[in-house]
């Protein structure tokens, strides 16, 4: 089972934000970083967001995140047809002591 | 360019074993650790194991321990998965993965995954 809990679809129309949800506990994202992970059909997935907001260089303005006790959150505005994939939020947890993933939320861009 | 290349994916029998490995590139290989994590066809992340950059300690996820072994050699650049007695629910694509140039867990740098197929 995941410990990190995320929607398993999301959807909006080209244009809109949509945020996608990921709940933990207080030995993950209570007190740990989350970071967030997009996987387009076919690839490996890349690295969106780490350490709650901090975006790598190349992604685009319009993906943040955002994190409040033991949730967190990552929005996309401005969405856009390629957009459409599978995103995954991670965080180290201190039961495991391991890292964890999220089951995953399926973004469709209607 | 930093890169990451697995091999040595495949067809096993259940029982059986497989080694997989991760060529690396483009980085300074021995300042890193390294990690697996695998992935169902349709189906959510799973992290596997990791290594820190100089063998000395090990990671390995429960579904996994006992029967799967990491290790690396620095002087090739490259990093092993060792997997013995597997399962069906081994099958998957595996993808070897570092952070470089973000922060200690947060994959920035992935290769393109080894498909590990388990059947008789």
């Amino acid at each position: 089972q995941t410990v990190l809990t995320q929607p398993p679809s999301a959807s909006g129309t080209p244009g809109q934000r949509v945020t996608i949800s990921c709940s933990g506990s207080s030995s993950n994202i209570g007190s740990h970083t989350v970071h967030w992970y997009q996987q387009l059909p076919g690839t490996a997935p890349k690295l969106l967001i780490y350490s709650n907001v901090q975006r790598p260089s190349g992604v685009p303005d319009r993906f943040s995140g955002s994190k409040s006790g033991t949730s967190a959150s990552l929005a996309i505005s401005g969405l856009r047809s390629e957009d459409e994939a599978d995103y995954y939020c991670s965080s180290w947890d201190s039961n495991l002591l391991g890292l964890t993933f999220g089951g995953g939320t399926k973004l469709t861009v209607l | 360019e930093v890169q990451l290349v697995e091999s040595g994916g495949g067809l096993v029998q259940p029982g059986g074993s497989l080694r997989l490995s991760c060529a690396a590139s483009g980085f300074t290989f021995s300042n890193y650790a390294m990690h697996w994590v695998r992935q169902v066809p349709g189906k959510g992340l799973e992290y596997v194991s990791a290594v820190r950059s100089n063998g000395g300690s090990t990671f390995y996820a429960k579904s996994v321990k006992g029967r799967f072994s990491i290790s690396r050699d620095n002087s090739k650049n490259t990093l092993y998965l060792q997997m013995d007695s597997l399962r069906a629910e081994d099958m998957a694509v595996y993808y070897c993965a570092v952070a470089v140039g973000a922060t200690l867990d947060a994959f920035d740098v992935w290769g393109l995954g080894t498909m590990v197929t388990v059947s008789s």
